[in-house]
């Protein structure tokens, strides 16, 4: 079993939408919880981080974590056509959660 | 926010020779960087863990005598690809976190291509 999992996609949906994106992780002591958004050829960008159970918003995404679940996702409401990445799940890992576990990343694309 | 400086952003190199890519974390000390590795349409995957002032700490797998990582200050680690090959091409990152607790943010990433 993979560290981190999502599903890799594509997911397409249309402007407006609101687009879901799911992350599974195995090592059920991790305490953070990251989602990054990766343009094709571009390093990384953090959208969001979450380390207790439930919802966190911030603008248009929401992260959700559910540690018994194992489980993280990520809502982005109203989905442009300039939200089409790559996003990326990253669970820390270490005493600190000092480096990362990074899952396959999703595809998104929003159609116009 | 917290700026990490990576250069150069694209390397063409010959088989055999060595580059250096270089991380700067600009606004802040960073302690420990970490190295990425990441082909295409795959995802990023860790390579070393650079402490400053000691020696990194490799992921399974890597060969550190041949993905050399030197941390010399608090704000500079530099990974040098040793006797490069065709196979060594790939997207490189690197990213550090302002204190124990930050958020790690990304340099912009070397893409290295060996001929």
């Amino acid at each position: 079993q993979k560290e981190v999992e999502q599903n890799s996609g594509p997911l397409s949906v249309p402007e407006g939408a609101i687009a879901s994106l799911n992350c599974t992780y195995s090592d059920r002591g991790s305490q953070s919880f990251f989602w990054y958004r990766q343009y094709s050829g571009k390093s990384p960008e953090l959208i969001m981080f979450i380390y207790s159970n439930g919802d966190k918003e911030d603008g248009r995404f929401t992260a959700q974590l559910n540690k018994a679940s194992q489980y993280v996702s990520l809502l982005i409401r109203d989905s442009q056509p300039s939200d089409s990445a790559t996003y990326l799940c990253a669970v820390g890992r270490g005493n600190y959660g000092q480096n990362f576990v990074f899952g396959p990343g999703t595809r998104l694309s929003v159609l116009p | 926010g917290a700026v990490v400086s990576q250069h150069p952003s694209r390397v063409i190199c010959k088989s055999g020779t060595s580059v250096k890519i270089e991380c700067r974390s600009l606004d802040f000390q960073a302690t420990t960087m970490f190295w990425y590795r990441q082909f295409p349409k795959q995802s990023l995957m860790l390579m070393a863990t650079s402490n400053e002032g000691s020696k990194a700490t490799y992921e399974q797998g890597v060969e550190k005598d041949k993905f050399l990582i030197n941390h010399a200050s608090l704000t500079l680690s530099t990974l040098t690809v040793t006797s490069a090959h065709p196979e060594d091409s790939s997207f490189y990152i690197c990213s550090a976190r302002d204190g124990r607790w930050g958020n790690p943010f990304f340099g912009s990433g070397t893409q290295l291509s060996v001929l």
